[in-house]
């Protein structure tokens, strides 16, 4: 099983639907990243979190710390949006490393 | 534009060589992590570099080496280099030494022939 899970891993939607990704991980992290690789390779960051909701535009991603979950949300979604979503976290145990997850293909049809 | 870059873009090169890859973090960024992408692994982190030392080590191969130079820039090295090795590797720059925020470059695609 992998330290960090993503679902779905594939996810095709409707111009304008309100889209979900999550993210599952069972070490203890310091942080967590959402990353977004688009067609040509380019991986931007979206969001760091360590605690809490955070909105940039129609974006928004959440984390329970607690449960070890975290969501990205896309809210009326546009073709542009198609990507690669990437969760990433940072560790706490011992010398700290970045884990990702396999990613999730979004496919927003016009 | 995230500030980061990453040289060469493309490289070509054979079994059994060595390479160097580079990047130039965002000015004002002291920390560097570099990130390697191949079709069937996905996204692998390799080391991490702040203010010229080594902060964390990720699945770096001992073929592998990399370091921060005192220009903050830091440097991939990868030697007896095999098929396997072909891959994209990323560099990211962030402000902090832990937990900030990460920004990455474009990439440097590596093929091993």
């Amino acid at each position: 099983k992998n330290e960090v899970e993503q679902s779905p891993q594939n996810l095709t939607a409707q111009e304008g639907e309100f889209i979900t990704i999550n993210c599952s991980y069972s070490v203890g992290i310091s942080a967590l990243h959402w990353l977004q690789q688009h067609p040509g390779g380019g991986i931007v960051s979206l969001f760091m979190l360590s605690s809490g909701k955070k909105k940039h535009g129609r974006l928004i991603a959440t984390i329970n710390i607690q449960e070890k979950h975290s969501s990205l949300h896309i809210t009326a979604s546009h073709p542009r949006d198609s990507a690669v979503y990437i969760c990433a976290v940072r560790t706490t145990s011992g010398t700290y490393k970045y884990i990702f997850g396999t990613g999730t293909r979004l496919k927003v049809l016009a | 534009d995230s500030g980061v870059t990453q040289t060469p873009k493309h490289l070509i090169t054979a079994t059994g060589q060595r390479v160097t890859l580079r990047c130039s973090p965002r000015s004002g960024d002291l920390s560097v992590y570099w990130y390697q992408q191949s079709l069937d692994q996905g996204l692998q982190f390799l080391i991490q570099y702040y203010n010229g030392e080594e902060r964390a080590k990720g699945n770096i191969l001992e073929r592998f080496s990399a370091q921060q130079f005192p220009d903050l820039h830091s440097e991939l090295n990868l030697s007896s280099l095999e098929l396997g090795d072909s891959a994209l590797y990323f560099c990211a720059s962030g402000l902090a030494g832990s937990t900030g925020e990460l920004f990455f470059g474009e990439g440097s695609r590596l093929t091993v022939l």
